[in-house]
């Protein structure tokens, strides 16, 4: 049983680029999230969703896209990466009334 | 909007002794959970304790427990006993209905341990 899994671990992009990370979990969770941390600024919420082909906007979203064609699969992207978006980004998913599942993260870079 | 406040940024205590984590948060709910989480230097998020509002009673795991003001909105983790394995980030936590039983996050507390 892998939890939350999150693919890549570690990306380092050039200013403009574009990258998907992806979210999966094998828990048949409803609820995803996607988060980013920021040094002194604890985790932000970016986009969630709380079923297979729905998403909404979270506190910081701006810049970001995501997509859950899937349940098990929850995917952020980032269609041209700036330095604003250097951050370790947390997914995590949940049945409706119970704790969150986090992943390790993935520490992104953008130069 | 809810909003979670940490006002310790970094908070020390010896093995064995005491130490208190504080959080204060804002709400115009009535039934919500609390949380904490605690976050080593390998970063992964690990669940401490949660409550929920409408229990009087205040949860406990083991040497963590919470002091929960309704009334006041505050909600502060007791570390009893403290081992160098407690040496981490706290972060507190609301889950917002409104965002899909989301999490907002205090800036977190970062724990030393000294032994």
């Amino acid at each position: 049983n892998a939890g939350v899994t999150q693919t890549p671990k570690f990306r380092v992009l050039k200013t403009g680029q574009s990258m998907t990370l992806l979210c999966a979990q094998d828990m048949n969770h409803e609820y995803m999230y996607w988060y980013r941390q920021d040094p002194g600024m604890g985790l932000r919420l970016i986009h969630y969703s709380v079923g297979e082909g729905t998403t909404a906007k979270g506190e910081v979203p701006d810049g970001y896209n995501v997509s859950r064609l899937k349940k098990q699969n929850f995917l952020l992207g980032l269609e041209s990466a700036a330095p604003s978006q250097t951050s370790v980004y947390f997914c995590a998913s949940s049945y409706y009334n119970q704790p969150q599942h986090f992943g390790d993260g993935t520490r992104l870079s953008i130069l | 909007a809810q909003t979670v406040t940490q006002s310790q940024p970094e908070m020390s205590v010896q093995e064995a002794e005491t130490v208190t984590l504080s959080c204060t948060y804002d709400t115009s709910e009535s039934d919500y959970y609390l949380f904490w989480y605690k976050q080593p230097p390998s970063r992964q998020m690990i669940l401490v304790i949660r409550q929920e509002a409408y229990k009087q009673q205040n949860a406990t795991e083991n040497r963590f427990s919470v002091n929960f003001q309704k009334a006041a909105k505050s909600f502060s983790l007791k570390i009893s006993d403290s081992q160098l394995g407690d040496a981490a980030m706290y972060f507190c936590a609301y889950r917002s209905e409104s965002l899909g039983t989301a999490l907002i996050f205090g800036k977190g507390t970062t724990l030393s341990v000294s032994s």
